[in-house]
């Protein structure tokens, strides 16, 4: 069972243009949400994340909107660069415990020059 | 500082064998956990470990074992490879639980023909 559920699958912007990427989670204990932007041939690395007490934070061009009623929460990537181009993936965690993340399946993002 | 290393970076094993996946990580971190990564399914949690000496089972940790006798290093063991256990496996590292960043290495292929 994906405890989160992550959309599109893949994404094709132009440069310049506006990334959006969508998760969805069912469990309401979940408390952190990260994005993690992977390289081919690299592990993932953490981009931005945010926490259920605010709805939006912001870091350069990379922006998470989060809607707690609606359990839902997106990256927005304004300006799209050709070296944004990366799978990237959401989580969830709960602040207590271990950390362990559960991932959503991944966005494989192309910016076209 | 290194970060996390993991060690093959390629492996190819014949149904039945047994392999040990090497992590280390020179941070100083409590918190080390193993990760599968399969094309459209993001990544799953095998097992992970709050410090040494203590390991606890994540998701999908049939097949595997690990073992945590020092805070640097994180083994992972397959015993009896099956064409099911072909992944990209990633060990990650944070410094503490709760919503602590967590730093991967640069992945194991491991193919069982």
């Amino acid at each position: 069972q994906q405890q989160v559920k992550q959309s599109p699958q893949s994404l094709i912007v132009q440069k310049g243009g506006i990334s959006i990427i969508n998760c969805a989670y069912e469990n309401t204990a979940f408390d952190y949400f990260p994005w993690y932007q992977q390289f081919p041939g690299k592990g993932p690395a953490l981009l931005i994340a945010i926490r259920p007490d605010v709805s939006e934070k912001k870091e350069g061009r990379f922006t998470i909107s989060f809607n707690k009623s609606a359990k839902q929460f997106s990256l927005h990537i304004m300006d799209s660069q050709p070296g944004d181009s990366a799978t990237y993936f959401c989580a969830a965690s709960l602040q207590t415990g271990a950390n362990n993340l559960f991932f959503g399946t991944g966005t494989r993002l192309t910016v076209i020059p | 500082n290194a970060g996390v290393t993991q060690t093959p970076k390629f492996r190819i094993l014949k149904i039945g064998q047994s392999m040990t996946l090497q992590c280390t990580q020179d941070m100083n971190h409590n918190y080390m956990y193993w990760y599968r990564q399969d094309p459209g399914m993001g990544l799953k949690l095998i097992y992970y470990s709050v410090g040494a000496g203590i390991t606890d089972k994540g998701e999908v940790p049939n097949g595997y074992n690990v073992s945590r006798s020092t805070t640097e290093d994180f083994p992972l063991r397959l015993e009896l490879a099956a064409p099911s256990q072909t992944s990209v496996y990633f060990c990650a590292s944070s410094y503490s639980g709760g919503n602590n960043e967590q730093y991967f290495g640069p992945g194991t292929r491991l193919t069982v023909t």
